[in-house]
């Protein structure tokens, strides 16, 4: 079974900052099933990025994802107001559906 | 538009059902598998249930397996989570997602707001 550690667990930057995100697999996994989501508080999910490194539809330039093999990073490039919540990665293998434990950035 | 929208959700005791319900619209019902996934208080995400587009196929969790049946019924656009024997332990916001039709980059392309399940005496 694959799991997957966030780091950090919390992140605290101020506006117009880069923030880093790590999502690490505990084994080599595809890239083509790596997700990460975004998650304000009281709202539910929403896609950011699918297949490591693509952007979904209406998510801004500043969001990157990039990595393969075990290491896979999700970049802000430079923080919003909006941007402040909880990041998950999320990959899909043979035990379906897995989650790392996600990562709150918040405003220092 | 796509919209998913949750019901069903409340206060139960421990060893009692529930059914939850998903109403989706927007898209092609039937052509899309679905899932459930659930988020403890202050916790993260926890994968549940998922049922292919037909509904022939169905995957569960370990923790819910055997406890939760997952269904749908593609006249009606809706997808459901029956649960039974519940426990505390699945005290959790419930949300409906959508699996992105390409199999070769899965990943859930949309979400529901949530129906929250307590489950306490």
């Amino acid at each position: 079974e694959i799991v997957l550690t966030q780091s950090p667990g919390t992140l605290s930057l101020s506006p117009g900052e880069r923030a880093t995100l790590s999502c690490r697999a505990s084994q080599i996994i595809s890239s083509s099933y790596l997700a990460w989501y975004q998650q304000k508080p009281g709202q539910a999910p929403r896609l950011l990025i699918f297949g490591a490194s693509s952007r979904a539809t209406g998510v801004p330039d500043t969001f990157s994802g990039s990595g393969s093999g075990t290491d896979f990073t999700l970049t802000i490039s430079r923080l919003e107001p909006e941007d402040f919540a909880v990041y998950h990665c999320q990959y899909f293998g043979t035990t379906l559906w897995t989650f790392g434990q996600g990562t709150k950035v918040e405003i220092k | 538009e796509v919209q998913l929208l949750e019901s069903g959700g409340g206060l139960v005791q421990p060893g009692g059902s529930l059914r939850l319900s998903c109403a989706a619209s927007g898209f092609t019902f039937n052509n899309y598998a679905l899932t459930w996934v659930r988020q403890a208080p202050g916790k993260g995400l926890e994968w549940v249930s998922s049922i292919s587009a037909s509904g022939g196929t169905t995957y569960y969790a370990s923790s819910v397996k055997g406890r939760f049946t997952i269904s749908r019924d593609n006249p009606k656009n809706t997808l459901y989570l029956q649960m039974n024997g519940l426990r505390a332990e699945d005290t959790a916001v419930y949300y409906c997602t959508r699996i992105h039709s390409n199999p070769s980059l899965p990943h859930f392309d949309y979400w529901g707001q949530g129906t929250l399940v307590p489950v306490s005496s």
